[in-house]
């Protein structure tokens, strides 16, 4: 499979407890986003990745989320000291930069749901 | 801040009915997106306009963008079974796209 891959699927914490969640992109993709998604809502931008640098953090995400992508490939989002607001499907997706107008067509992984206790 | 309004919230038809979705953006856009995602799926790009009063059609699909790049909207022809999800378009930014809330097709039994 060469599409965007998440792990894990499932995590379920307890408040308090930190998380980690991992992503692949679809290899030769240079650009990785992070979208959080709750139940009846369209994808919430958290954050974006252009090869290893962090080019853009959504002003509403709070301190207690980091996210790193160090050799510009696979990245992870982690989440400190975790609350129940925080349940939520994380998705994330990858691009291809390219040249011209517009944005470039996103490829989004299968996610991964986060449920906190 | 920029927002895009997506209406309706939900749609319930009978199959063969046809269906529509709307959007609009508080700002002018750059382009707009059109993505479907299945229940417990994830969302799967469809489509992207770029010019001002582009239509473009895919099989029983048609997707317009507004002549002042402002708004879009999905029509669906003699829906089908397959067609059930949310549909979502995203208005382009800069590299964020910022997304509407979803219309979500209901195919009535």
């Amino acid at each position: 499979d060469t599409g965007v891959s998440q792990d894990p699927r499932h995590k379920i914490t307890k408040r308090g407890q930190n998380v980690t969640f991992r992503c692949d992109p679809i290899s030769e993709h240079n650009r990785l986003y992070w979208y959080r998604q709750t139940l009846g809502q369209g994808p919430e931008f958290l954050t974006y990745f252009q090869n290893e640098a962090q080019l853009e953090k959504s002003r509403l995400l709070s301190d207690r989320f980091s996210a790193e992508r160090p050799k510009g490939s696979f990245s992870t989002l982690e989440i400190q000291r975790t609350e129940q607001g925080d349940s939520a499907m994380y998705l994330c997706a990858s691009s291809l930069e390219t040249s011209g107008v517009g944005t470039d067509t996103q490829y989004f992984g299968p996610g991964t749901r986060l449920t906190v206790l | 801040g920029q927002q895009v309004m997506q209406i309706p919230q939900y749609q319930h038809v009978q199959e063969g009915e046809d269906f529509t979705t709307y959007c609009n953006s508080s700002t002018t856009l750059s382009n707009i997106q059109w993505y479907k995602q299945r229940p417990g799926g994830h969302p799967v790009f469809l489509i992207q306009l770029v010019k001002s009063g582009e239509v473009k059609k895919q099989k029983r699909l048609t997707f317009q963008f507004g002549e002042a790049k402002k708004n879009s909207s999905l029509h669906i022809t003699a829906t089908q079974t397959t067609d059930v999800g949310t549909y979502f378009c995203a208005g382009g930014g800069n590299y964020q796209l910022i997304w509407g809330a979803g219309t979500k097709l209901i195919i009535k039994p």
